[in-house]
């Protein structure tokens, strides 16, 4: 079955460290990939999103993904973190020939001053 | 434009009670989703449609009821609570995964439901 795996369920940083959150799935086919982020008491909002083409995809507030086809893998990436990221950051994929969009268990990203 | 709206924002039920937690969406979104979030779990599909008439089950349906009789409303029945419904329940909609216009899952609020 489709599954989503994120492996860094709570991540601890200081203001500046740079951050990189890992994301794998289980299919092989073709993929539509996405990073929502939740910030405290909030919904769901789009951080990026990759469909097709180049696999470096950059999104709101500095942050970009890296789409590795044979590793499985959409990565989340910001060089210099900030308070206000933190927040609860999400994984999510829809597979061709399903209509279902599956998500990860999720990442809790705190960010020290 | 108000994207996806759910009510209510928060609920208390007793166990064996049922409710209707609904949803709407003025996009004319094909499809639409209903979520559970709980803590360290991140979200779980409870039901998804793909177009008016047509549901299916996702992940965790047990528990829960939906329908689709039109193309906007996709409520979400709990007929019988349980202490294991206690959740946070999102509701999102967007195009079909192929549809040019596809851009992302749009998400409502969120119902914070605690069953006692």
């Amino acid at each position: 079955a489709q599954s989503v795996s994120q492996h860094n369920h709570h991540v601890i940083l200081s203001e500046a460290a740079s951050l990189e959150l890992g994301c794998n799935y289980s299919y092989g086919g073709t993929v539509n990939l996405f990073w929502y982020v939740q910030y405290p008491g909030q919904h769901l909002q789009l951080l990026l999103k990759y469909f097709s083409g180049d696999p470096l995809v950059k999104g709101i507030k500095g942050f970009e993904a890296e789409f590795i086809k044979s590793k499985f893998s959409f990565n989340l990436r910001k060089p210099s973190v900030q308070w206000s990221d933190t927040a609860e950051y999400f994984c999510a994929v829809n597979v061709e020939n399903t209509d279902k969009l599956i998500f990860g268990t999720g990442t809790r990203l705190q960010v020290f001053p | 434009n108000a994207g996806v709206t759910q009510t209510p924002k928060f609920r208390i039920l007793k166990i064996g009670q049922s409710m209707t937690l609904q949803c709407t969406q003025d996009m004319n979104h094909n499809y639409m989703y209903w979520y559970r979030q709980d803590p360290g779990m991140g979200l779980k599909l409870i039901y998804y449609s793909v177009g008016a008439g047509i549901t299916d089950k996702g992940e965790v349906p047990n528990g829960y009821n939906v329908s689709r009789s039109t193309t906007e409303d996709f409520p979400l029945r709990l007929e019988l609570a349980a202490p294991s419904q206690t959740s946070v329940y999102f509701c999102a909609s967007s195009y079909p995964r192929d549809s040019p216009l596809n851009t992302e899952a749009f998400f409502g609020q969120g119902t914070r439901l605690t069953v006692v």
